[in-house]
């Protein structure tokens, strides 16, 4: 059963870097499956941020980066601000045609 | 602007069934796959079905196969989700979005956007 594993929370100061991970294995995100990342405050929808592991749709704010090594794909903020609280979450390719996210991770600026 | 709009949430009896409907408009709705995801309260995302830009192919989550049917009316702009055999578990907030997803060279790549608002469906007695 494929899954993708977040820590359930993360923390950090205004001004700070923060990462978010997401681990899978060596048969997908570790091959050739990259992931995206999702923002979701809260009660409302989520929000594409990442796209093709470390791809920016238009109007995301380049404080938002996405990498990858070996297993784990991992999610950065920089300069942390107070409206970037909230969940994050990552989504990959489960089966063709499928998807599958990860758990989440609530992230809190101090 | 493109905007999705869910609509049909209620509160339905373990067994009975739902249908959402998803507006789509400011795009070309024919020209997009989209897909649906839920999520619990107080729980995760869960992808659930996506249906091609035609309507001809379909995908569930296993949890759902049997049971939901995904289609879409391109004439009208509209996607639907039908949900049948209802259980507590399929208590979601489900939202409907845009779906970019594409096989690239590094693989399948997903791209959820943009989202509704969603809509919330309550399985309970």
């Amino acid at each position: 059963q494929f899954a993708l594993t977040q820590p359930a929370s993360v923390s950090g100061s205004p001004g700070q870097s923060i990462t978010i991970s997401c681990t899978g294995t060596s048969s997908d995100v570790g091959n050739y499956n990259p992931v995206s990342w999702y923002q979701q405050h809260p009660d409302k929808a989520p929000k594409l941020l990442i796209y093709e592991g470390s791809k920016r749709p238009s109007g995301v704010s380049n404080r938002f980066s996405g990498s990858k090594s070996g297993n784990t794909a991992s999610l950065t903020i920089s300069g942390l601000q107070a409206e970037d609280e909230g969940d994050y979450y990552c989504c990959a390719n489960s089966n063709a045609g499928t998807w599958v996210f990860g758990g989440g991770t609530k992230l809190t600026v101090l | 602007e493109v905007q999705l709009l869910e609509s049909g949430g209620d509160l339905v009896q373990p067994g009975g069934s739902l249908r959402l409907s998803c507006a789509a408009s400011g795009f070309t709705f024919s020209s997009y796959a989209m897909s649906w995801v839920r999520q619990a309260p107080g729980k995760g995302l869960e992808w659930v079905s996506a249906i091609s830009d035609s309507g001809a192919t379909t995908w569930f989550v296993d949890s759902v196969k049997g049971r939901f049917t995904i289609s879409r009316d391109n004439s009208e702009n509209t996607m639907y989700l039908q949900m049948k055999s209802l259980r507590a578990d399929d208590t979601a907030t489900y939202y409907c979005a845009r779906d970019l997803s594409y096989h690239g060279s590094s693989g399948h790549i997903n791209r959820f956007d943009p989202w509704g608002q969603g809509t919330l469906v309550t399985v309970s007695s």
